[in-house]
């Protein structure tokens, strides 16, 4: 069935710091992907998106490619702030079904 | 209103009773979707409704979950004879029309606490 594995955290960095969190997926066909992030305190909101293969999902400083090959989309930014501290989700959309399916989360602790 | 509304925020209830939980979409979101965020375990999900439909709803763990939708609007989650393993964080997402790359709107949720 439908999977999504990420790494597992909690990742703490130092401001500006490389961020990089892993995702890899199991799906069949081809799948939607999302990075959405929860702030301490709020709710899930939608971070970054890639609908086909190569495509490359931004916002916000964060990146996240596409790669059907390796099936990954890992999440990247290149100088974190202590503003980014929150828990990080990777989630893939089927095409067929139309419900995401959620990896377990990442938290994301940035350090001043 | 503006965003996904979900009430009550919080509930606390003795293990054996039943409980309602409700989720106001944004206006005009014919998707809407529950999950349930439990700790260490992600978001796991629980039923799709489009319109009033529920054309998926493989994931509510047993039969004392249920969930209806009226009017293509509100949706309303019974847990029957809870248990102490449904206590979690309930979720409400809305998406314009349900296709599979939409963005999901999602509520702040209801902490249910069953002692």
């Amino acid at each position: 069935g439908n999977s999504v594995t990420q790494m597992e955290g909690p990742v703490t960095l130092s401001e500006e710091a490389f961020l990089t969190i892993n995702c890899t997926y199991t799906a069949t066909g081809y799948p939607s992907l999302f990075w959405y992030v929860q702030y301490p305190g709020e709710g899930l909101q939608l971070l970054l998106k890639a609908t086909k293969a190569d495509d490359k999902g931004s916002n916000k400083g964060f990146e996240a490619t596409y790669r059907k090959e390796t099936t990954s989309f890992h999440l990247e930014k290149g100088s974190v702030q202590v503003s980014d501290s929150a828990v990080y989700f990777c989630a893939l959309s089927a095409r067929i079904t139309n419900k995401l399916i959620f990896g377990t989360g990442t938290l994301l602790a940035v350090q001043p | 209103g503006a965003g996904v509304s979900q009430s009550p925020s919080n509930k606390v209830t003795e293990k054996g009773k039943d409980v309602e939980l409700r989720c106001d979409p944004i206006s005009g979101h014919t998707a809407l979707y529950w999950y349930r965020q439990s700790l260490g375990q992600g978001l796991e999900f629980l039923i799709y409704f489009q319109g009033n439909s529920a054309p998926d709803k493989s994931g509510l763990p047993s039969d004392r979950f249920s969930a209806e939708r009226t009017g293509g609007s509100v949706s309303t989650l019974t847990i029957q004879r809870t248990q102490q393993e449904d206590s979690a964080v309930y979720l409400c997402a809305s998406s314009s029309t349900g296709t599979g790359n939409e963005k999901l709107f999602f509520g702040s949720g209801t902490q249910l606490s069953v002692l």
